[in-house]
């Protein structure tokens, strides 16, 4: 079965400092995983894929086979980073969606 | 060009009554998903239609819910009987087919905020 677990729904930091969404996975086959973010009254957006190797608005994150997982990771938070993030992970089919992160970043 | 629309933006209805949204996907898109997004509960798959192919249903709550989508293009979510657990943010999404190696994004509609009374 696919699975997405994303352990913290709030997360809050200060500005300037790093930020780590974690985010967890199971799926027996070779996962192909995606950051989405919804920044307040827009639209769920794609942020970043993890096969295109990206840096989208500073945040990277690298997927670790032997710890499933696909953290999400900015080096400096910035005001405008306060959001809602989703793990999500794409199936067979569809795409399995972990239930969120709500970050906020203090000034 | 337009991107994702759903009408309407925001429905109540009380216990018990039917509803119907709306969702007109990105011209070219044959693919289209209905996620359902809760409080405290993330995104909730729903069902997902690809072209000609029969819908995978397997996310959807109840039998009080349905979908379709006509020629291809603008899909329908119908909640029967609704009930107040049915309350929620409904999102709809299209893409391209996918490819066997490289999925497609997805493209979110606003979404429809129900509130069932």
């Amino acid at each position: 079965a696919q699975r997405v677990t994303q352990p913290e729904k709030l997360l809050s930091v200060f500005k300037g400092a790093p930020v780590e969404l974690k985010c967890n996975y199971s799926y027996s086959g070779s996962p192909e995983l995606f950051w989405y973010v919804q920044y307040s009254r827009q639209r769920l957006q794609l942020l970043l894929r993890h096969i295109s190797r990206e840096s989208i608005k500073g945040f990277t994150a690298d997927l670790n086979k032997g710890e499933t997982s696909f953290h999400l990771k900015k080096p400096f938070a910035q005001e405008e980073d306060s959001a809602m993030y989703y793990c999500a992970l794409q199936g067979a089919q569809k795409l399995v969606f972990g239930q969120g992160t709500r970050l906020t970043i203090n000034p | 060009g337009a991107g994702v629309s759903q009408s309407p933006s925001n429905k109540v209805t009380e216990k018990g009554k039917d509803v119907e949204l709306r969702c007109d996907p990105i011209s070219g898109h044959t693919a289209l998903y209905w996620y359902r997004q809760s409080l405290g509960q993330g995104l909730e798959f729903l069902i997902y239609f690809q072209g000609n192919s029969a819908p995978d249903k397997s996310g959807l709550p109840s039998d009080r819910f349905s979908a379709e989508r006509t020629g291809g293009s603008v899909s329908t979510l119908t909640i029967q009987r609704t009930q107040q657990e049915d309350s929620a943010v409904y999102l709809c999404a299209s893409s391209l087919d996918r490819p066997v190696i490289n999925p497609y994004e997805q493209y979110f509609g606003p979404g429809t905020r129900l509130t069932v009374t």
